[in-house]
């Protein structure tokens, strides 16, 4: 079965400093990894998607299929920043896409 | 273009009762996935729905069931609530493909309490 680890719960850094949150799942296929991001009073969104190798508002995260990771990173962490964030694992049971989210890291940036 | 809405907003039940929520997808999706979330958690998949019929199903009983409709939108219900059954219930609507591209929008939530 698979299984998305994320294994902070709350991250505290100070507005400038490297970001990065650890991601590692666990899965016999090809995987399909997402982060997303929920903000305060705010619905969960995508944040980006390691198919698409894309950056979002200065994030980035690459597959590492060898240590099974998917690390969020950023070189410069924002106030902005500060939010819920979800890792997880697409599938595709009987035809459809079902997500598998780990747990999440709290995301706090302090001034 | 109309995002995925839910409701209720918040809704309180006892023990042994039943429950409905509901979902209308976004303007467009005609793919709509259940999750739950209990405090503390990620969201779990509870089941999808495409073209009115269930699409998977995650780790959860069959009194976890649910419908959609002509036009995509969906409820799910709940029979013989547990107290383990609070949490928050998350819908998200996707159009169908078999691309990664496909990504799911999510609605704000229904808050279940069972007392």
């Amino acid at each position: 079965a698979q299984r998305v680890t994320q294994p902070e719960k709350l991250l505290s850094v100070f507005k400038g400093a490297p970001v990065e949150l650890k991601c590692n799942y666990s899965y016999s296929g090809s995987p399909e990894l997402f982060w997303y991001v929920q903000y305060s009073r705010q619905r969960l969104q995508l944040l980006l998607r390691h198919i698409s190798r894309e950056s979002i508002k200065g994030f980035t995260a690459d597959l590492n299929k060898g240590e099974t990771s998917f690390h969020l990173k950023k070189p410069f962490a924002q106030e902005e920043d500060s939010a819920m964030y979800y890792c997880a694992l697409m599938t595709r049971p009987g035809g459809g896409n079902k997500l598998t989210f780990g747990t999440g890291t709290q995301l706090k940036v302090e001034l | 273009e109309t995002g995925v809405t839910q409701s209720p907003t918040h809704l309180i039940k006892t023990r042994g009762q039943q429950v409905t929520l509901r979902c209308s997808s976004q303007s467009g999706h005609n793919t709509v996935s259940w999750y739950q979330q209990a405090l503390g958690q990620g969201p779990q998949f509870i089941f999808q729905y495409y073209r009115e019929e269930e699409n998977g199903r995650g780790n959860f009983p069959p009194r976890f069931s649910g419908l959609q409709f002509p036009n995509y939108s969906s409820e799910l219900n709940v029979n013989a609530l547990e107290l383990d059954d609070s949490a928050l219930y998350l819908c998200a609507s996707s159009p169908r493909g078999g691309s990664s591209y496909n990504e799911q929008f999510f609605g704000p939530g229904t808050r279940l309490t069972v007392l």
